[in-house]
């Protein structure tokens, strides 16, 4: 069945260092690709997306390409901040199983120090 | 506008207790959905309603949960005879209908987390 894999954490860096939080994905069909956000204390937050093969989604200094031939979602930023310290969710949409559903992978947390 | 509301924020029960959990869309958002959040579990999908009708029920973990969605509008989350491991956080979103279908963003409430003792 569809299914994403994500990069195991925690993840610590130093403020200003460079960010890629590994997704791998498995499915059937085109599914749409996203990155949500879950800061402490919060619910999840959209971060950005990607709808078809190539697209590049960006927000927040976050970046990722869906890379159809890797079956691939990276997440990268150039120059992390201590703000960005939180779990980070990879996740693949569509039609699955008869439903419209997300599919999560476990989650990275991340926490970034000054 | 208003986001996904949930109530309550915060639910202590007894192991064998029954309750209810509310989820509020956003306007106009024809799908709603269901997830729980727990240690060990990550985010597992539970169940999809467009409009009032659930197509796919196959993510509830038991004939213990139920949920329903009048108006288009409101869901509960039901659980029955609550045991230990149904303690989680429970995540709703909402998603609207584009021109051109659904484009699967969703977007969460800050749900409710459920301890069962």
């Amino acid at each position: 069945g569809d299914s994403v894999t994500q990069m195991e954490g925690p993840v610590t860096l130093s403020e200003e260092a460079f960010l890629t939080i590994n997704c791998t994905y498995t499915a059937t069909g085109y599914p749409s690709l996203f990155w949500y956000v879950q800061y402490p204390g919060e619910g999840l937050q959209l971060l950005l997306k990607a709808t078809k093969a190539d697209d590049k989604g960006s927000n927040k200094g976050f970046e990722a390409t869906y890379r159809k031939e890797t079956t691939s979602f990276h997440l990268e930023k150039g120059s992390v901040q201590v703000s960005d310290s939180a779990v980070y969710f990879c996740a693949l949409g569509g039609v699955i199983q008869g439903a419209q559903k997300l599919v999560f992978g476990q989650g990275t947390r991340l926490t970034i120090n000054p | 506008g208003a986001g996904v509301s949930q109530s309550p924020s915060n639910k202590v029960t007894e192991k064998g207790k029954d309750v209810e959990l509310r989820c509020d869309p956003i306007s106009g958002h024809t799908a709603l959905y269901w997830y729980r959040q727990s240690l060990g579990q990550g985010l597992e999908f539970l169940i999809y309603f467009q409009g009032n009708s659930a197509p796919d029920k196959s993510g509830l973990p038991s004939d213990r949960f139920s949920a329903e969605r009048t108006g288009g509008s409101v869901s509960t989350l039901t659980i029955q005879r609550t045991q230990q491991e149904d303690s989680a956080v429970y995540l709703c979103a909402s998603s609207y209908r584009t021109s051109g279908g659904f484009t699967y963003e969703q977007y969460f409430g800050p749900g409710t987390r459920l301890t069962v003792t």
